[in-house]
């Protein structure tokens, strides 16, 4: 199974700062026959559910505020915030969608300084 | 309005049975697989299985896979997550969520709010 593994686990930011996180996964999560790679991103604020944030790489699904973005290829990946608000905060996640079993990163909490 | 609407709480011994639900309103219920998520007490989230109810294909995830059963009623609009025996392990938060079209990139757009799981003796 393909496991993904993210860095940093734990993100402390200034307000108005940037934030980067990174996503590997153990095997390319690029689909040849459809163009698309099957990489997510999730952010799970605190005592709410998850949420989708970016879908098929580098799309942001609907709602989400244009300062996240998300890129990469093959195996490296990284959601960008390019200026971090007090209601970023939470656990963001990346998950593949490759192949079965889907498998989540450890998550990175994201906390304001 | 898609929604996606969990059974309550619970709260069971090692060895009972248990089955939660999760029913979906709002959009065509049997053509969009369900999945399940665990998040276990200061943990991550874990990928369990999902089911397509139109036709009930179901997918473990190998970490999983013997020790729950996922189901779903079309009929009813509600897909469900068992145990046969539950073990104070399994004591966590689940959460249903659906994968959306692949017009949108096929992933799981939206959740339902969790439904927390407690085994103690």
């Amino acid at each position: 199974e393909i496991v993904m593994t993210q860095t940093p686990l734990s993100l402390p930011v200034t307000p108005g700062e940037p934030a980067s996180i990174s996503c590997r996964s153990s095997r390319s999560l690029f689909e040849s026959a459809d163009g698309n790679t099957y990489l997510d991103w999730y952010l799970h604020k605190p005592g709410q559910s998850p949420q989708l944030l970016i879908y098929a790489l580098s799309y942001r699904a609907s709602g989400v505020p244009d300062r996240f973005s998300g890129s990469g290829s093959g195996t490296d990946f990284t959601l960008k915030i390019s200026r971090v608000e007090a209601e970023d905060v939470g656990v963001y996640y990346c998950m593949q969608r490759l192949e079965f079993p889907y498998n989540f990163g450890q998550g990175t909490r994201l906390e304001i300084k | 309005e898609v929604q996606l609407v969990q059974s309550g709480a619970e709260v069971k011994k090692p060895g009972e049975f248990l089955k939660i639900s999760c029913q979906g309103s709002g959009y065509s219920f049997s053509s969009y697989w369900i999945g399940w998520v665990r998040q276990m007490p200061g943990k991550g989230l874990e990928w369990m299985g999902m089911i397509y109810p139109g036709d009930s294909d179901t997918r473990y995830s190998p970490s999983f896979q013997g020790r729950v059963t996922i189901s779903a009623d079309k009929s009813l609009k509600i897909a469900y997550l068992q145990w046969s025996s539950l073990k104070a392990a399994d004591t966590a938060l689940y959460y249903c969520t659906r994968r959306g079209s692949p017009q949108l990139g096929s992933a799981f757009d939206y959740w339902g709010q969790g439904a927390l799981v407690t085994v103690s003796s």
